[in-house]
């Protein structure tokens, strides 16, 4: 069976241009999470969708980010304008439940540098 | 202070060794705890729950004391494939069960 899928793998941008990162969960999920993992601060959640529906964007660090989740199969996080602090690998997860206990399912991440 | 609080490591330990990882979480409302594992350039994956009681998943065993809000993981007999960064995982109540993750232990196990 197909795991969590994210693209890119790798992306290397120029400060200011837009970044979109694109994530298809398991089939089958009804939560999606998208996570910002850095050396400094390690692994944090951005973003919580609950079938298809944003529940917690707490973690949206600011205006700069957006994510959207248009229908079950797919998610986009939007990056605009893009700063070298934003450099992170980006993980996108799903889960079959979002509010009982789970495990949650990780895609292979997205790896973004920005010059 | 962070929510979720480990120690970095590296532990380097030898083939065969049992190594011990604490992790301890501050609020006392989490409610379920988990173990993941990072292998170096890859995603997080779950390695095991942990029970109030104690639970063995064989090399691996986990404990967690609520009353210290302390979590373990020992391993025994480490082998090579064991080399990786461990997720110490709380959750925050509040609606959802929110995964907290802690900064990670490196382990290193050598030949």
């Amino acid at each position: 069976d197909a795991g969590v899928i994210q693209s890119p793998r790798h992306e290397v941008t120029e400060m200011g241009q837009e970044v979109t990162l694109r994530c298809k969960p398991i089939s089958g999920h009804n939560s999606l999470f998208w996570y910002r993992q850095t050396m400094m601060r390690g692994l944090e959640l951005l973003i919580y969708f609950n079938n298809n529906v944003p529940i917690d964007d707490s973690g949206m660090p600011e205006d700069r980010f957006s994510a959207k989740m248009p229908n079950a199969s797919f998610s986009t996080l939007k990056i605009q304008p893009s700063e070298p602090r934003d450099s992170a690998v980006y993980f996108c997860a799903s889960s079959p439940s979002g509010g009982a206990v789970y495990e949650q399912y990780f895609g292979p991440g997205t790896r973004l540098t920005v010059t | 202070r962070k929510e979720v609080e480990q120690d970095p490591g590296p532990f380097n330990v030898p083939e065969g060794a049992t190594v011990a990882f604490n992790c301890t979480y501050s609020n006392s409302a989490s409610q379920s705890f988990f173990w993941y594992r990072q292998d170096c350039r890859k995603e997080p994956k779950l390695l095991m729950s942990v029970y109030s009681s104690g639970n063995e998943d064989g090399r691996f065993t986990a404990q967690l004391n609520r009353a210290s809000q302390y979590i373990s993981l020992l391993i025994r007999d480490s082998k090579l494939s064991d080399s990786a960064t461990y997720l110490c995982v709380v959750t925050r109540s509040g609606g959802y069960n929110k995964l907290i993750f802690g900064a990670g232990t490196r382990l290193a196990v050598h030949p």
